[in-house]
């Protein structure tokens, strides 16, 4: 089966600019989160839907972060405006239930640097 | 909140010989989770651990997972190059599905 795709896999933008990143899931999976990872540490979740709906959405900074997953589809990550410390990895991982007791499918994340 | 510590968070490991590593967690966990991250790569799933006791092996890597003492361990046998990466370990509490990870452990071979 195909992974998850994200894209771009590289992102490079001035602070205060805003950036867009994109998701899509394996075929049939109704979970998918988007995971933060700054150089050095694990990822940490920024947001995870269920279908088209928000499931959790409490550790996204909601004044510069917004996602959505339009359909129960692919789904869009937005920053604006762009800070510092907003250069990460941004990983898109998808799960065929809620309860994925066989793991957790990531992609190869977009990696963005904000100067 | 649930945290998740692994140590040592570097380990620096001699060919051939055998290396354990930990990963513990402060809530009540039915579900643990391997990864491993190559340089500039994504998070590739090594274990999934689902009850109390449950031991897995794949290669030269076994994972156990002890809930009662929230402590789960991956045994590296004979260590060789090629398991020179970093490695997280996530814990998703029960009911919940988010994970949390650790920092993870960057394992490094040498001759």
């Amino acid at each position: 089966e195909a992974g998850v795709a994200q894209s771009p896999r590289y992102k490079i933008i001035e602070k205060r600019q805003s950036v867009a990143f994109w998701c899509n899931p394996i075929s049939g999976h109704a979970t998918l989160y988007w995971y933060q990872q700054i150089l050095g540490q694990g990822p940490k979740l920024l947001i995870q839907f269920q279908n088209n709906g928000v499931v959790d959405d409490s550790q996204l900074p909601k004044d510069r972060f917004s996602a959505e997953r339009l359909k129960g589809v692919d789904s869009t990550l937005k920053i604006q405006p762009a800070k510092l410390e907003d250069s990460a990895v941004y990983l898109c991982a998808s799960s065929f239930r809620r309860e994925p007791f066989y793991g957790y499918t990531f992609g190869s994340g977009t990696r963005l640097t904000v100067v | 909140e649930l945290k998740v510590e692994q140590n040592p968070l570097f380990l620096s490991m001699q060919e051939g010989k055998n290396y354990t590593i930990y990963c513990n967690y402060s809530t009540t966990s039915d579900r643990l989770y391997w990864y491993r991250q190559d340089p500039g790569k994504s998070l590739e799933s090594l274990f999934v651990l689902l009850s109390n006791g449950a031991v897995k092996q794949e290669g030269r890597l076994m994972a156990s997972l002890d809930t009662k003492a929230r402590l789960s361990t991956l045994h590296i046998t004979a260590a060789v190059h090629d398991l020179s990466a970093t490695y997280f370990c996530a814990v998703a509490p029960i009911i919940v599905s988010k994970l949390t990870f650790g920092k993870g452990i960057t394992l490094s071979v040498r001759p």
